[in-house]
Parts: structure tokens; sequence; C-alpha cells
């Protein structure tokens, strides 16, 4: 049961141009949703984290919007810098739980077009 | 100031054979989590430690274990096998438990089951 989902495999976006990421989840007990990206041969590296109080949270060129009606968020990269290529994994996690239990998403390849 | 690491980064084994996973986390982090990413899916929580003790499994068979040590390094142990086993195996590190503390992982060692 995938309560995470990135229904897009792979993007490709022109250099200086907005890439938009998107994530759906299915578990509402989920209140708070990151992004990591991953280059190959290294682990996920921490981008931007949004809390379920919130709908929207920014960090440089990055900004992560939350719909929780709708159980979607989205990862708006602007502009798109060719080191921005990278697979992209969206998280979720259960804060009441009382652990760090991550729930990801298969992930979206991001190619970035010079 | 050195990111978590794990060893080996490459490992073969054969069904049936036993094997060791070792993680040293960020220094003055508490908490480690194990993750397994399955090619083409994104990593799946395996299990949580802080302060040496289990504070979460995921849905993993009883072949899987743990251990955290005083030093706050971890080990991942699995047993018996299976060409199913064949993975990414990732560790995370936290200063603290806490499902909003950011979770940085290491580079991960990949196993090969044969």
């Amino acid at each position: 049961d995938q309560q995470v989902k990135q229904n897009s495999p792979s993007l490709s976006v022109q250099e200086g141009r907005i890439s938009i990421l998107n994530c759906d989840y299915t578990n509402s007990m989920f209140d708070y949703f990151l992004w990591y990206k991953k280059y190959p041969a290294e682990g996920p590296t921490f981008l931007i984290s949004i809390s379920s109080i919130k709908d929207k949270n920014e960090d440089g060129r990055f900004t992560v919007f939350l719909n929780k009606s709708a159980k979607h968020l989205s990862l708006h990269i602007v502009p798109s810098q060719p080191g921005d290529s990278a697979v992209y994994f969206c998280a979720a996690s259960a804060t009441n739980f009382g652990n760090e239990k991550l729930t990801f998403g298969t992930g979206t390849r991001l190619t970035i077009i010079p | 100031d050195a990111g978590v690491t794990q060893s080996p980064t490459h490992l073969i084994k054969t069904r049936g054979q036993h094997v060791t996973l070792r993680c040293s986390p960020i220094s003055g982090h508490k908490s480690v989590s194990w993750y397994q990413q399955v090619l083409g899916q994104g990593p799946q929580f395996i299990f949580q430690y802080y302060e040496k003790e289990e504070r979460g499994r995921g849905n993993f068979p009883d072949r899987f274990s743990a251990r955290q040590f005083p030093n706050y390094s971890s080990e991942l142990n699995v047993n018996a096998l299976l060409l199913g086993d064949s993975a990414l195996y990732l560790c995370a590190s936290s200063l603290v438990q806490g499902a909003r503390e950011t979770q940085y992982f290491g580079p991960g060692t990949r196993l090969l089951v044969l």
C-alpha cells in the first residue's frame, strides 16, 4: 500500500524555468512533510519541510506547497539550475507516533536541460 | 565535520548467509534510523534507535535486527539472506528523537545477494 505517491517518474525542465514536482498521500495521520534530493552514490539530502499547519514554506529557490484537503504537496524550484538534476523524494511522517519513521514516495528524476 | 558514515560501501553475499552493516552517526547525534531502498523504490523504514533503545520498527521480518552502541553507532544485521534483500541500505542520524528532527543520511551500503 503506497501511502506516499509520486506519479511522475521523470521530469525534464529547461534551465532557468520553474520545476514543479508533485506528491500525493493517502494517510490522513501524516502531519509533517519533507523533500529530499538524491544524487547517484550519495544518500538523500534534506531540502525543505512543511508542517500541516502551514500551506507554504519557502527557502531560497525552493518552495513547498501543501493542500491538505487534496492530500497533495508540490515542490517548486525556480529558477532551475543544472545542479538541480537529481532524484527527488517526497516523504511524510505522523508526529504523534513518537518516532521518526519517514514514509517515502518512489521518487521523481529531474533533469535540467542547459 | 564528518557526515554519517557507513561500511562497507558494497557487499556481495549468497542466499542463506548473514550480513552486518555498520553506521556511525554525525558527532553528537543520538538517534539512528535504518532504511532499505530497493531499485526503483523510495527508502523504506526498518528501525529507529535512540539512546540505545529501539523506538520504532518497520514492516520487516525478524531476520532483520539492529542495535545501537554506547557511542551511538549502530549495526544492522540480516540473517538467512534472500535474493529480495538485495538493496541499498541507508542509515540516517538526527540530533535527538523527534519526528521533526532533520534526518541526515549516509551514502548507504549496497548489498547484492546471489
